[in-house]
């Protein structure tokens, strides 16, 4: 069974600009989960995805936006980039349910410059 | 909004010794997971606890989750440099929402 699949892995950004992460579940599982980790401030919850409809969300301000798609695929997007958006971006897929469990992608090294 | 606290935030052992991160939540909690990251790598899953007081084991590690269910702690007995990574809980009162953790980061000294 394939894994959760983030893309890219690395980019650079300039301040300003835009940049969308995209994420592929792994097979069957219908909600997605994004965090933002840095060394100081640990993992910080983004917003879920369940059934293309966000169910929950984190407390980051409105330039920070997902979606998914019938396919369960999903991404995320950062406007007007800032230098503290700098971060290493998790998507984490699962089946939905309560009580399940979070399975990692590797990541999406953000540096915005 | 919901906290999950968690300390220390670094510990160094010498290989051999044992090593304990503790979890706190500000509020009660439906389950509680635990997740370790590698240098380098991504969050992968350990174990989930639901049940007040369960106390469930991996090999060296141990899991205890609070009676209150607002506390939760990982015991690894006899330390390998296999260990070394960032140990998280993640706390959940909804079931489908996870508060993670600051981490705590163990180096263990050969």
């Amino acid at each position: 069974k394939a894994g959760v699949t983030q893309t890219p892995r690395y980019l650079i950004k300039t301040r300003g600009q835009q940049v969308t992460l995209s994420c592929s579940p792994i097979s069957g599982h219908r909600s997605v989960s994004w965090y933002q980790q840095t060394p100081g401030q640990g993992l910080q919850f983004l917003f879920e995805y369940f059934s293309e409809t966000q169910r929950n969300k984190g407390n980051f301000p409105g330039r920070f936006s997902g979606r998914q798609f019938s396919n369960s695929r999903s991404e995320m997007n950062v406007s007007t980039l800032e230098l503290g958006d700098s971060a290493l971006y998790l998507c984490a897929s699962s089946p939905g349910t309560s009580g399940f469990t979070i399975y990692f992608g590797e990541g999406s090294w953000l540096t915005v410059v | 909004g919901q906290q999950v606290m968690q300390i220390p935030q670094y510990q160094h052992v010498q290989e051999g010794e044992d090593f304990t991160t503790y979890c706190n939540s500000s509020t009660t909690l439906s389950n509680i997971q635990w997740y370790k990251q590698r240098p380098g790598g991504h969050p992968v899953f350990l174990i989930q606890l639901v049940k007040s007081g369960e106390v469930k084991k991996q090999k060296r590690l141990t899991f205890q989750f609070g009676e209150a269910k607002k506390n939760s702690s990982l015991h690894i007995t006899a330390t390998q440099t296999t260990d070394v990574g960032t140990y998280f809980c993640a706390g959940s009162n909804t079931g489908n929402q996870f508060y993670f953790g600051t981490g705590t980061s163990l180096t263990v000294i050969p």
